[in-house]
């Protein structure tokens, strides 16, 4: 069973500041590895797929990378409604353990 | 627009069964999986099981064999989740997401129902 490991569990940053998320397979999952943004009282939200590619109405300020076991999710430009809490998920469907992203 | 649509919010006591609703519309039914996901108060996001619309083949976690049914209607373009053995440990908001392919054997969430409470109270 593949696990993933994200962090920091939780990043305190400013409007304007870049945000860095991590995420870490347990073993390769090539470029299989989504990232969700899930605000409260909402459903997640498909932000990236497959690593790398943005997913419909995506702002471009939403960047990911990485392949095999490590992965990155970058924020450029932080706006105050992307505070929020973001998943990245494999192919096997688990999820990491989600990174709380709050306005310092 | 892709859309779906879930049942309302359910009270269960331990050990009854619940049957989730999850009825879509916008797309061809048959050219995607649905996902089930669930959240408990305060928790992240956990992964129940995915049902193909097109052949009705399953996968479930594992923590979840034995206990969970996932089915679909074509004819009504609805999925459904059902759980058996309920506990208070089963509190949770309950998601169903359209899990579409982009790859020949890759595929990813990009909608979402609204979520459905089902709350394990005795």
């Amino acid at each position: 069973e593949i696990v993933l490991t994200q962090s920091p569990a939780t990043l305190s940053l400013s409007p304007g500041q870049r945000a860095t998320l991590s995420c870490r397979a347990s073993e390769s999952i090539h470029t299989y590895l989504h990232w969700y943004q899930q605000k409260p009282g909402q459903a997640p939200r498909l932000l990236i797929y497959d690593a790398s590619n943005r997913a419909t109405g995506i702002p471009a300020r939403f960047s990911g990378s990485g392949s095999g076991t490590d992965f990155t999710l970058t924020i450029s430009n932080l706006e105050p409604e992307d505070f929020a809490v973001y998943y990245c998920q494999d192919r096997s469907r688990s999820f990491g353990q989600g990174t709380r992203l709050d306005i310092k | 627009q892709v859309q779906l649509e879930q049942s309302g919010g359910e009270v269960k006591k331990p050990g009854a069964s619940v049957k989730v609703s999850c009825k879509t519309s916008g797309y061809t039914f048959t050219t995607s999986n649905i996902n089930w996901v669930r959240q408990a108060p305060g928790q992240g996001l956990e992964w129940l099981g995915w049902i193909s619309a097109d052949n009705g083949d399953t996968k479930f976690a594992e923590k979840f064999q034995g206990r969970l049914t996932l089915t679909t209607d074509t004819s009504t373009s609805t999925a459904y989740m059902e759980l058996r053995g309920l506990t208070s440990d089963d509190t949770a908001l309950y998601y169903c997401a359209r899990d579409k392919p982009y790859r020949t054997t890759r595929w990813m969430s990009d909608y979402w129902g609204q979520g459905t409470q089902v709350t394990v109270s005795s």
